[in-house]
């Protein structure tokens, strides 16, 4: 069975902190992919990156950049000098090819204080 | 323009009652999901059509019926609301299989009185 932990239920920052979400994962399938959507206070689903189990090279956009190691089943974000627009929840999330659908973890919110 | 647009935004109604929620997206996405996201915030796909076909159903009570005139609209039907039944509801599109990245309307925050 394929599953999700994000550990971490609830980060708090100051405004400028470095912030890492952990995500790890469990499936014995070699082929899937790996998501990260944010979900800022005000509702919706934001997709932010997906990651294929063939490729390991970590990722960076602006701020926000992806960690992700096979060898401990974990796609992990960090946040370089956090905004207070950084707030919200942030799930992390696997599919299987030919699943045909998203298993979530229980997501991560992040505070970030000004 | 809106790329998944979900109405209602809120429902409030009394248990008992059948109440739908509707669902369209412009993007030319062929398959469409419908998750339910609980108080705690996790979130547990329901429902998901390809090509109007229903590909996915996850167990969901079959008070729970969604339908897809075409693929681009996909709406939920639920009768004989239930207190459990309170949470938001997101419908999401994708092209392709789930693998893809899926885009999510706002949601619908229904809540059971």
């Amino acid at each position: 069975a394929q599953k999700v932990t994000q550990a971490q239920t609830e980060i708090s920052v100051v405004e400028k902190e470095d912030v890492t979400l952990d995500c790890v994962y469990e499936t014995r399938d070699t082929t899937y992919y790996l998501f990260w959507y944010k979900q800022p206070p005000s509702g919706e689903l934001v997709f932010l990156i997906r990651r294929n189990s063939f490729d390991e090279q970590n990722e960076i956009s602006g701020r926000y950049s992806w960690n992700f190691q096979k060898s401990t089943s974990s796609f992990n974000f960090t946040i370089t000098a956090s905004q207070v627009v950084d707030s919200a929840v942030y799930f992390c999330a696997l599919t299987l090819v030919g699943a045909d659908k998203l298993i979530f973890g229980t997501g991560t919110r992040l505070q970030v204080f000004p | 323009d809106t790329a998944v647009s979900q109405t209602p935004k809120y429902l409030v109604t009394q248990m008992g009652n059948d109440k739908s929620i509707k669902c369209e997206q412009n993007l030319g996405h062929d398959t469409m999901y419908w998750y339910k996201q609980d108080s705690k915030k996790f979130l547990k796909i329901m429902f998901s059509y390809n090509n109007k076909e229903l590909i996915i159903n996850e167990t969901v009570p079959n008070r729970f019926s969604p339908k897809s005139p075409d693929k681009a609209h996909l709406n939920l039907h639920i009768n004989s609301l239930e207190l459990g039944d309170s949470a938001v509801y997101f419908c999401a599109s994708s092209q392709g299989r789930v693998h893809r990245p899926q885009h999510f309307g706002d949601g619908t925050r229904l809540s059971i009185l």
